[in-house]
This record gives C-alpha cells, structure tokens and sequence, in this order.
C-alpha cells in the first residue's frame, strides 16, 4: 500500500529565506508524486507532480521538488520565501493503476514571517 | 480558466438526517474524485467515478454513502443517515482521461464544510 510521510507539521521561515518541506513516500511500484497548496478557506491547488519524465520537477510560484529515489524522497523547495506562500502544503502518491487514488500526507503549514 | 465548484460551501445538518453534496467537474473531464478532510487530519480518498460506475471506493465509503451523476454536469455524494464523524470538508475532484506516459492532475473543488449536530 502507498503511504506518504511529511516531517513537521509546521515550518516557519522568514521572508527571503529557503523553504524546504519533508516528503518520503511508500510504494510498491514506481509512483506518481504530487505536492499540493491549500490557502486559507479554498481547495487543493496543484503545485508540481512527478510523472518520471524528470527528477527534478518545476511548478507554480517558484516552487520544486526533486524525485530521489533512493531515498524514496520527494522534498519541496523554493529559494526565497514570499509572505503569500504562506498555506499548508500536501504531498501526495499514486499509482498508475486506473483511477489514480491519490494518497496524501497529514500537510505541513508553511508560516512565514517578515 | 475551468475550476470545480461545489455547493454549498457549508451544511450544517442534524445526526441521522441526509444530505446531498454537489459538485460541477470541469466540462470535458471524465474521471470523478470525492475526498474528505476531518478537521486536522489528513485530506482521505473515498471513492473514484467514471462512466457512470464507481470504479474504486476506500473502506470509508460504505453504504450510507452513495454518489451519482444525474445529469452531464453534477456529480453528488449523498449520506444518507449523518453521524457525528461525519463532519468534515469534503473536496471533489475531476480529471481528464489519463494519457500516454503520465497521470493527469486532479482539479480540487473549494470543497464542502459538513458539519453534523
């Protein structure tokens, strides 16, 4: 069964600064790996996926993650935090089996201070 | 550009009453998602629907859920008799047929605030 595990329920940085949240995953089979962003009061927003075309994957606002499998890891980065990135941020696994249940971690809410 | 929206964005209902949640996928998509979130817990899968059948459900979805797609837009999860667990944000989501090395993104609706009294 696929399961993915995000380090820190909380991270807080300041503004200008590297932001890098936890994702290790747990699959049987070569996954697909999604990070999403949840604002205050809206749905889940794409940021980035990993669809094994390339390790390193670019998305919105700056935003990428890097595929390691050997360390079955699929951490998100941005270089230099903006006040607006504050959000909680979900990653996410599937399987290409059909319909493509996403399974996705407990959330990491990004703080972020002037 | 297209979005999922759900309606309506709050229901509050009383235990063992039903409810009906409504959700417009994105117009050309064909794949249905229905997703919950339990007040900080993590978002959950509950079940998957296309062409007109659930194709996968999780151990959640048992049979006081059903969801249907009544016309060629609405998709709906109805709970037929709520409990108090029930209370949560239910998300939908939509995609398009999965292409050719890849899986196409999911589109998350703002999602529905439950809650059961």
């Amino acid at each position: 069964a696929q399961s993915v595990t995000q380090l820190g329920s909380h991270v807080s940085v300041s503004e200008g600064a590297l932001v890098l949240l936890r994702c290790n995953y747990s699959s049987s089979v070569p996954p697909y790996l999604f990070w999403y962003v949840q604002y205050p009061n809206q749905g889940l927003q794409l940021l980035l996926k990993y669809t094994s075309a390339a390790t390193l994957v670019k998305g919105i606002n700056g935003f990428e993650a890097e595929f390691k499998k050997s360390e079955t890891s699929f951490h998100l980065t941005k270089p230099s935090a903006h006040m607006s990135d504050a959000a909680e941020y979900f990653c996410a696994v599937s399987e290409d089996t059909g319909f493509q249940k996403l399974v996705f971690g407990t959330g990491t809410r990004l703080l972020v201070s002037p | 550009e297209p979005e999922v929206t759900q309606t309506p964005s709050h229901q509050v209902t009383q235990m063992g009453q039903e409810v009906i949640l409504r959700c417009v996928p994105i117009s050309n998509h064909l794949y249905f998602y229905w997703y919950r979130q339990i007040l900080g817990q993590k978002v959950e899968f509950l079940v998957s629907f296309y062409n007109n059948e659930i194709s996968e459900k999780s151990e959640i979805f048992d049979d006081q859920f059903s969801v249907e797609r009544p016309d060629g837009s609405n998709f709906t999860l109805k709970i037929r008799s709520t409990k108090l667990e029930d209370s949560a944000m239910y998300f939908c989501a939509s995609s398009t047929r999965k292409g050719d090395g890849g899986t196409d993104t999911q589109y998350f609706g703002p999602g529905t605030r439950l809650t059961v009294l």
